[in-house]
């Protein structure tokens, strides 16, 4: 059984830092390319950022570019999201999802974790 | 990056079939088969309902169906039921970005 589990969300001030981070199991994770899409409260959801299999190759949203750096450690079966200079704008709830092996969609996702920014 | 455009809700009686759009560019959804479909019920992760336009994964229901014209592209709920009430929001490759969502689509079930 896939499972995604994400953690390391939490309380942080702007212009601070927080890095969440991905358990996966059930899958082969070296093989498949790994997202973040986060989802504002009671907003639609928002593509972050996605990283490939090893890792050498990186894509981000214009909203995050920048500031937002994506890896993974396969040795680890994780995936991070390490978030600079954070704004109000960047609460939301941080889904870590994996990507089909062919094509370009999301065929699992973790419940998420949320990050709030505020003083 | 703006997000592809779809409806804010939907809405029909059980047993009814809906559809909902979701429209972009040549640039994502005109331009390549890749338009997925997710399903998210209040305070759930997302569910992948339909891949590559018109594929259904394994497990999800045949009154599901996808299809594509142009720009637009179109997810299909046919005999209504409760538990299909969600929101629902579309995905497409883009390129030079990667990936588009949708602005998503609130269904009701009257």
């Amino acid at each position: 059984e896939v499972q995604l589990v994400e953690s390391g969300g939490g309380l942080a001030q702007p212009g601070g830092s927080l890095r969440l981070s991905c358990a996966a199991s059930g899958f082969t994770f070296s093989r498949c390319a790994m997202t973040w899409v986060r989802q504002a409260p009671g907003k639609g959801l928002e593509w972050v950022s996605t990283v490939s299999t090893s890792g050498g190759s990186t894509y981000y949203a214009d909203s995050v570019k920048g500031r937002f750096t994506i890896s993974r450690d396969n040795s680890k079966n994780t995936l991070y999201l390490l978030m600079n200079s954070l704004r109000a704008e960047d609460t939301a709830v941080y889904y870590c999802a994996k990507d089909a092996r062919d094509g370009y969609n999301f065929d699992y996702w973790g419940q998420g974790t949320l990050v709030t920014v505020s003083s | 990056q703006s997000a592809l455009t779809q409806p804010a809700s939907v809405s029909g009686s059980p047993g009814q079939s809906i559809t909902i759009s979701c429209t972009g560019t040549s640039s994502d959804v005109g331009g390549y088969n890749y338009v997925s479909w997710y399903q998210q019920h209040p305070g759930k992760a997302p569910k992948l309902m339909i891949y590559d336009v018109t594929n259904r994964p394994s497990g999800v229901s045949n009154r599901f169906s996808g299809s594509k014209s142009g720009n637009t592209a179109s997810l299909t709920i046919s005999g209504l039921q409760a538990e299909d009430e969600a929101d629902y929001y579309c995905s497409s490759y883009r390129s030079k970005t990667l990936y588009v969502f949708g602005t998503g689509t609130k269904v009701t079930v009257l």
